[in-house]
């Protein structure tokens, strides 16, 4: 079936640490985005791809880094620098073939502890 | 910058009733606009995307309206079912980065 994956679903980190959120997409989409997603509020982008090996900072990159050396893959990584990363990690992309509709993964919670 | 507004924030209704969510948006100047679907701890769920050129789109109960010159957009839900119950967003995709700019979303609750 074709979609996006993102893994884990679930991931703690200790303080200090960094931590690789994986996305995968089957769905020949040149673009690819990172959003972050707090308790009762919307979404804010924190890194965007329009084609690979290019990626752009959003709203929030801070304490965060990606890398985008395959369409197919574009995974997160939450340094010890982001002061505050609990959260809901969402990953989507889009592709002008289907009409620009964004398509999300599942999403990965990352709690510190 | 873009800015995407929603409200209300959350709406309980009974069930069979048709209701209306509103977003509007500060820079005209978007690509398309799209509505999504989110249930507790789980991604989102595309459920129509209105391209600037469009004035609505319409799929099974749902109805998506949008006005770019008044920079305003309306989902109508007919016949509400409890599995309505979720968050609704809706997001813009728009500037020189075609940036997608979300609003904060309604929490929607149908009642049995």
């Amino acid at each position: 079936d074709g979609g996006i994956t993102q893994s884990p679903k679930y991931l703690f980190r200790k303080e200090g640490q960094n931590v690789t959120l994986s996305c995968e997409q089957n769905l020949n989409h040149d673009a690819m985005y990172w959003y972050r997603q707090d308790p009762g509020q919307g979404l804010r982008l924190i890194y965007y791809s329009q084609i690979v090996n290019d990626f752009q900072k959003g709203d929030i990159a801070e304490g965060y880094s990606v890398s985008r050396e395959k369409k197919e893959s574009f995974p997160l990584t939450v340094t010890s620098a982001q002061k505050n990363p609990t959260a809901f990690y969402l990953c989507a992309s889009s592709g002008q073939h289907s009409g620009n509709t964004i398509y999300f993964g599942e999403g990965s919670w990352l709690t510190v502890v | 910058k873009q800015e995407v507004t929603q409200i209300p924030a959350a709406l309980s209704v009974p069930e069979g009733e048709n209701l209306v969510l509103n977003c509007s948006f500060t820079d005209s100047a978007i690509y398309n606009l799209q509505w999504f679907r989110q249930d507790p701890g789980k991604g989102l769920t595309s459920l129509l995307l209105i391209q600037s050129s469009q004035r609505e789109q319409t799929s099974g109960r749902l109805n998506a309206s949008l006005d770019k010159s008044s920079g305003r957009s309306t989902l109508y839900i007919a016949a509400s079912q409890p599995g309505d119950s979720a968050t609704y967003l809706c997001a813009v995709l728009g500037g020189s980065a075609r940036q997608l700019t979300f609003g904060s979303g309604t929490q929607l609750t149908v009642l049995p």
